[in-house]
């Protein structure tokens, strides 16, 4: 499989579940990136993952946790959501990092409702 | 004001017409700029990237760069129906690892 998978690609879950999203890279990338996409709101950038550090955006509630165990997979784990996080959840890599040119490709995205 | 802005939409125009999407950004340390495509319930795909000053040239897309000014924009030559979509700009600060996006442009190209 090439490109950046995401699972699953749709998910529904309860304010007090706790789920994983995963991603997964075949592109021999160094950087991995969570987004996430409201309805007529711009792509908000959660998490950085590059071989030199991490990088998040301090606004991202703590219910959302990311793992990074290798360059090829990314995690984003959630507990006690809530419903305003409902929204489409992006995965994306780039072969540069951060100090990179940072060209990224897209995963098909998960979507995510919050009950 | 926002970091990124984009010409509000919806932009219509007809077949074969030259379609101009603009963006301008705030950052004056931003280096590197992307133009997306993204069709209605699925994820966006890299269509164009400058770095330089000037224009960069891919098959019916031009992007055209003025870092003085602040302004990014991308035009479509013979637009087709396929095109219809929303285009995201976004910027990038390589300094400051900070990645940032419009709101983006939705164009419908009628037949």
């Amino acid at each position: 499989e090439t490109g950046v998978t995401q699972t699953p690609r749709h998910l529904v879950m309860g304010m007090t579940n706790k789920k994983s999203l995963k991603c997964e890279q075949h592109l021999g990338h160094n950087a991995m990136y969570w987004y996430k996409q409201s309805a007529k709101k711009p792509l908000e950038l959660m998490f950085v993952y590059s071989l030199e550090e991490r990088v998040e955006n301090n606004s991202v509630p703590s219910r959302f946790s990311p793992e990074c165990p290798n360059s090829s997979h990314l995690f984003l784990h959630l507990h006690t959501l809530q419903p305003e996080d409902s929204a489409l959840y992006l995965c994306a890599s780039s072969r540069g990092g951060l100090a990179g040119s940072n060209e990224q490709f897209f995963g098909p995205g998960t979507r995510l409702t919050v009950l | 004001q926002k970091e990124v802005e984009q010409n509000s939409g919806p932009l219509s125009v007809p077949e074969g017409a030259i379609a101009s999407l603009n963006c301008t950004y705030s950052d004056r340390g931003s280096q590197s700029f992307f133009w997306y495509r993204q069709y209605s319930g699925k994820s966006p795909e890299l269509i164009m990237f400058i770095y330089s000053n000037g224009d960069k040239e891919d098959g019916r897309f031009t992007a055209q760069l003025n870092k003085a000014s602040q302004y990014v924009s991308l035009l479509i030559r013979d637009s087709q129906p396929s095109d219809s979509a929303t285009y995201l700009c976004a910027v990038y600060n390589t300094n400051a690892g900070k990645s940032t996006f419009g709101d983006g442009t939705t164009l419908t190209v009628k037949p």
